[in-house]
């Protein structure tokens, strides 16, 4: 059973695009949601955190959470070049064990 | 800003070798992660770190795997006989005792077994 869905892409956008990115999951004990980005050959880097249901802003990043559907989003308005990376979903159940998605390879075009 | 650090970044053993993998987590923090990632896989959890103990592992951290703190800075991740099939990039994560959830990842250590 896979834990945890994730569309690998690529995902090619332009510059200024709003960039929409999904996981779907089938635990429904998941309560700790997060997202990653991955630049090549480094480590993930934390990006957003929700816990429970709900939205969460955090200046051009937009995370979204709908526990009835099983379904989480990170939304990313006025997509930079720099936004170009591996953008990783990860949730948990008690914030110990996290379970990530495969992650999306997002390109941003100037 | 203080940063999650790893060493070496590429360790290459062979195949039955024991290797030691090092990492320096952020000095406030409380809670200690490894995490693999397979190359053109998923980031998958090996264990979490807190108060000196194991407080959660996976399937994947059997008994060729050990992790520990041997001093006030340091957490390792010992495999005792390395597999082919260990060779990943391992990272290392760690967050504060308020925000468990938190964790901030090294830039990981790369491992070849020939």
């Amino acid at each position: 059973q896979k834990e945890v869905e994730q569309d690998p892409g690529p995902l090619s956008v332009p510059e200024g695009a709003i960039v929409s990115l999904n996981c779907t999951y089938s635990n429904s004990a998941f309560q700790y949601f997060m997202w990653y980005r991955q630049y090549s050959r480094k480590g993930p880097e934390l990006l957003m955190y929700t816990y429970s249901s709900g939205n969460k802003e955090d200046g051009r990043f937009t995370a979204q959470v709908d526990k009835s559907s099983k379904y989480i989003s990170l939304f990313i308005r006025d997509s930079q070049p720099s936004d170009s990376a591996t953008y990783l979903c990860a949730m948990s159940n008690t914030g110990n064990q996290f379970y990530f998605g495969t992650g999306t390879s997002l390109t941003v075009i100037p | 800003e203080p940063e999650v650090t790893q060493t070496p970044s590429h360790q290459v053993t062979q195949m039955g070798q024991e290797v030691i993998l090092r990492c320096v987590p952020i000095s406030n923090h409380l809670y200690f992660y490894w995490y693999r990632q397979i190359l053109g896989q998923k980031v998958e959890f090996l264990v979490s770190f807190y108060n000196n103990e194991i407080s959660e592992k996976s399937e994947i951290f059997d008994d060729q795997f050990s992790v520990e703190r041997p001093d006030g800075s340091n957490f390792t991740l010992k495999i005792r006989s390395t597999k082919l099939e260990d060779s990943a990039m391992y990272f290392c994560a760690s967050s504060t005792g308020t925000s468990a959830h938190e964790q901030y990842f090294g830039p990981g250590t790369r491992l070849t077994v020939t």
